[in-house]
């Protein structure tokens, strides 16, 4: 039983470049998230699904774009690189609103 | 829309000594409500949780969290500090009022002297 597994964990990009930071857990989770953390400023809830074919947006959502098409999966792209997106980024998922969440091992993004 | 406030970024204590560490909630309905701890360099792991079934809820290491729907509080608190407890603690909220996102406040560094 693997968890969440989130991929890579460190990334260096220039200025306007994309990427894809992915995440997949095999727990059955309907629901799935990504957040960002920042000193001082917590975790901050970035997008978010409830399910396959279902997405939503979160806290900071700006210059960020997800899919969820199947259970397992829920990949985080960002499609133009800005150093504002400089950050660690967390993949979370869990099943009820009542129970804890699970996370992945963290990305830590460069963006120069 | 459901927030979540910690007050203090900051909170040093003596080894020993009582550990009080704040969470305020904004909610049409009371939510679960969750914290967690980040220790160095460490992913972040469930402390408690309070999901109605008792207002005084224990958690992993010694500590416990008191909901209050009147003062729309869930203050963590241990009442001896140990070395080992220093790390950043945060506060969450989800579910009932809010959808099925979860919030996190902006996290409390708790300090411990020896």
């Amino acid at each position: 039983n693997a968890g969440v597994t989130q991929t890579p964990k460190f990334q260096v990009l220039k200025t306007g470049q994309s990427m894809t930071l992915q995440c997949a857990q095999d727990m059955n989770h309907e629901y799935m998230s990504w957040y960002r953390q920042d000193p001082g400023m917590g975790l901050r809830l970035i997008h978010y699904s409830v399910g396959a074919g279902i997405t939503d947006q979160g806290e900071v959502p700006n210059g960020y774009n997800v899919s969820r098409s199947t259970t397992e999966d829920f990949p985080l792209r960002l499609l133009s690189a800005a150093p504002s997106q400089t950050s660690v980024y967390f993949c979370a998922s869990r099943g009820g609103p009542n129970e804890k969440l699970f996370f992945g091992s963290g990305t830590q993004l460069s963006v120069l | 829309a459901q927030s979540v406030t910690q007050l203090g970024s900051h909170v040093s204590v003596s080894e020993g000594a009582l550990v009080l560490l704040r969470c305020n909630y904004s909610s049409s309905v009371p939510p679960y409500l969750f914290w967690y701890v980040q220790y160095p360099n460490q992913g972040l792991q469930l402390l408690l949780k309070y999901t109605s079934a008792a207002t005084l809820v224990k958690g992993i290491n010694g500590f416990e969290a008191e909901f209050k729907k009147s003062e729309t509080s869930f203050h963590l608190t241990k009442p001896s500090a140990h070395m080992s407890d220093a790390a950043e603690y945060f506060c969450a909220v989800s579910g009932r009022g809010g959808g099925f996102k979860t919030i996190f406040g902006a996290g409390t560094r708790l300090f411990v002297k020896a």
